[in-house]
């Protein structure tokens, strides 16, 4: 199916367990995002991407690992997760920046327990 | 990306013109004025962008100050569907770095 695509929906962990979010997007989009969303915080960068092989710290990297090894996935790993990284998580996708739009997954429900 | 400053949140009724506010004092020439909403429990959804002119499409139109240094959304004819949180963002033409969001406009839309 076209377009970008999380996987799981919903997934519960225990604390300390390695836990990775899987983002695939079918378009050859450059540009890959990570965000969180938590109440009373908003969107907030985790991690993007430019390109292959080119990733960069967001707002709230810690804890955070990402990779992108090919143009369409963008897995973004938690090493050791923690009850302060419950969230809901999106991926997103551009073709470039000011002058594209961007789009957005359905979102990762991460309960850490 | 420069910073944005929207209203928390504005009511309107359905099926009546909404026009949605969004301050950017700081804005660069190559700054784009982007707008995005997300409905409840899903990811945030494009609506419009522009750069320096106003801007039509199927979802809003965009108005942009003279200026620069201040927008409107506008929805031509609210319905219920429309109810969800718009953020106006902007993205400079150049650069590499992500999206940034603030805390957006909660639109409620009352029958």
């Amino acid at each position: 199916d076209a377009g970008i695509t999380q996987s799981p929906r919903y997934k519960i962990t225990e604390t300390g367990r390695q836990v990775t979010l899987m983002c695939h997007q079918t378009w050859s989009h450059s540009y890959m995002f990570w965000y969180r969303q938590d109440l009373g915080h908003g969107l907030r960068l985790i991690y993007y991407s430019a390109a292959a092989d080119i990733t960069d710290k967001g707002e709230v990297p810690d804890g955070y690992v990402v990779s992108r090894s090919k143009t369409e996935n963008f897995p973004l790993t938690l090493e050791s997760a923690t009850r302060s990284q419950t969230s809901v998580y999106f991926c997103a996708s551009s073709w470039g920046r000011g002058n594209t739009e961007a789009f957005f997954g359905q979102g990762t429900r991460l309960t850490v327990v | 990306d420069a910073k944005t400053t929207q209203p928390n949140s504005m009511e309107s009724n359905e099926e009546e013109p909404v026009h949605l506010p969004c301050n950017h004092s700081t804005i660069s020439g190559t700054d784009y004025i982007h707008w995005y909403r997300q409905l409840p429990s899903q990811g945030p959804e494009y609506v419009i962008h522009g750069l320096t002119s106003n801007v039509n499409n199927r979802m809003a139109s965009l108005a942009i100050a003279e200026d620069r240094k201040s927008s409107t959304l506008i929805l031509h004819r609210a319905t219920l569907r429309d109810a969800a949180v718009y953020y106006c963002i902007l993205i400079s033409g150049g650069g590499a770095d992500g999206l940034t969001f603030g805390k957006g406009t909660h639109l409620i839309i009352q029958p």
